[in-house]
């Protein structure tokens, strides 16, 4: 079954502290992997995919085939980075892409 | 240029009345998607269209559900004697269809959100 599993619904962190934002994926194909964050009244929007392998407001995620992982990692929190983010899983599916979102996870960034 | 535009942004209606819920995709993107946003849920994906055809409506909850799009262009999600459930935030969104390698990216747009009394 393809399927993205975000386990925290809620990350509380302090401003400068390192964030994790946990995302497993259960996938039979190559996968390919984006992160999508919706801040407080704006649309959702795509952060990273692991395609690009960049670095994107101090953002990274790699790819984990052996865990079957694609952890968002920042070093230091900041009170800007307070938002929803959604891990997403692009499947192939009668020709064509479809992306698969997990859960969400909220990240609360305090001063 | 203009991204993704949805309306209403807001709807409220009463169980079993119908709604209609328009998307205006970004120019030149051929593919469009529409997704359901519930409280808790994440995003539940609904129908893909590419072009005029949707080749993929596995998301649909149940037959009181359609979506049509006309002209390559705009599409409508209907939702048919809707229920307390129905209630949600309803996003579409468009991209460039994949001629080699790669997802392209999706572009949403601001939603509208749904509530059923």
């Amino acid at each position: 079954a393809q399927r993205v599993t975000q386990p925290e619904k809620l990350l509380s962190v302090f401003k400068g502290a390192p964030v994790e934002l946990k995302c497993n994926y259960s996938y039979s194909g190559s996968p390919e992997l984006f992160w999508y964050v919706q801040y407080s009244r704006q649309r959702l929007q795509l952060l990273l995919r692991h395609i690009s392998r960049e670095s994107i407001k101090g953002f990274t995620a790699d790819l984990n085939k052996g865990e079957t992982s694609f952890h968002l990692k920042k070093p230091f929190a900041q009170e800007e980075d307070s938002a929803m983010y959604y891990c997403a899983l692009s499947t192939i599916s009668g020709g064509y892409n479809k992306l698969i979102f997990g859960a969400g996870t909220r990240l609360a960034v305090h001063p | 240029g203009a991204g993704v535009s949805q309306s209403p942004s807001n709807k409220v209606t009463e169980k079993g009345k119908d709604v209609e819920l328009r998307c205006d995709p970004i120019s030149g993107h051929t593919a469009l998607y529409w997704y359901r946003q519930s409280l808790g849920q994440g995003l539940e994906f609904l129908i893909y269209f590419q072009g005029n055809s949707a080749p993929d409506k596995s998301g649909l909850p149940s037959d009181r559900f359609s979506a049509e799009r006309t002209g390559g262009s705009v599409s409508t999600l209907t939702i048919q004697r809707t229920q307390q459930e129905d209630s949600a935030v309803y996003l579409c969104a468009s991209s460039l269809r994949r001629t080699s390698g790669g997802q392209e990216t999706q572009y949403f747009g601001p939603g509208t959100r749904l509530l059923v009394l």
